[in-house]
């Protein structure tokens, strides 16, 4: 069974860098196909895609906010990370990690969420 | 950037209704598709992956379809526990998601 659990600051002031863990099991980040994506939700809307990382160690990042997101892995650990630099008001949201797996027949799904961890941006 | 537009974004339906969600995309994405299932106060939950396939443990009565740039999910009979916001994403160049539909009983 897959399981994901976030973890992160809850509130940080704007300009910061907001670090956020992914911490998982039931699947490793070693093996072919297999990734971590971060997507968020402002309360009350909709989702939005910002990165994933695979087994393999490549990265892709949402290219509106390309510049701003780097995200990482403990293979040993079982942990994903992912850091979001100058946050303003706007970065207010649940954020989520979600099991991500590339599977033969060119699918990707986003088959196990986490629980969601609340930030606020706030002065 | 590919933009998804769900429609329409709240839909009332009775126990037992056919229900159909509408989701087009801005340019062709080739059945690479997903729809997902988020209940109030839950995390997403994975339904039907490349256009029409049923995830593992989702009931029969949800079904995919589409081509090119416009997709469906359809309830074949609407339960009391279907009501949730229902979302559309592509992954044929990174990943979008639409806007959602939100489902509720009339």
């Amino acid at each position: 069974q897959v399981t994901l659990k976030e973890s992160g600051p809850g509130i940080l002031q704007p300009s910061h860098t907001l670090s956020l863990t992914c911490s998982f099991s039931g699947f490793s980040l070693s093996t072919y196909g297999m990734g971590v994506s971060w997507i968020r939700q402002p309360s009350g809307k909709g989702l939005e895609w910002l990165a994933s990382i695979w087994w393999n160690g490549n990265t892709y990042n949402n290219p509106s906010l390309k510049s701003r997101l780097t995200v990482s892995k403990d293979t040993s650990n079982n942990q994903a990370f992912l850091k979001v630099t100058s946050v303003d008001t706007a970065d207010t949201a649940t954020y989520y990690c979600a099991h991500t797996g590339y599977y033969s027949g060119n699918y990707y799904v986003m088959d196990a969420w986490g629980q969601g961890a609340s930030v606020t941006v706030s002065s | 950037d590919i933009q998804m537009t769900q429609s329409p974004s709240l839909l009332s339906a009775s126990v037992g209704d056919r229900v159909t969600l509408s989701c087009k995309a801005s340019q062709n994405i080739y059945k690479y598709l997903n729809w997902y299932q988020q209940k109030l106060g839950e995390a997403p939950k994975l339904l039907i992956y490349y256009t029409n396939s049923l995830q593992t443990g989702i009931p029969s009565r949800f079904s995919g379809s589409g081509s090119g740039t416009d997709y469906t999910l359809t309830i074949s009979s609407l339960q009391p526990e279907d009501v949730a916001t229902y979302f559309c994403q592509q992954y044929n160049s990174w990943w979008t998601f639409g806007g959602g539909t939100k489902l509720e009983l009339k």
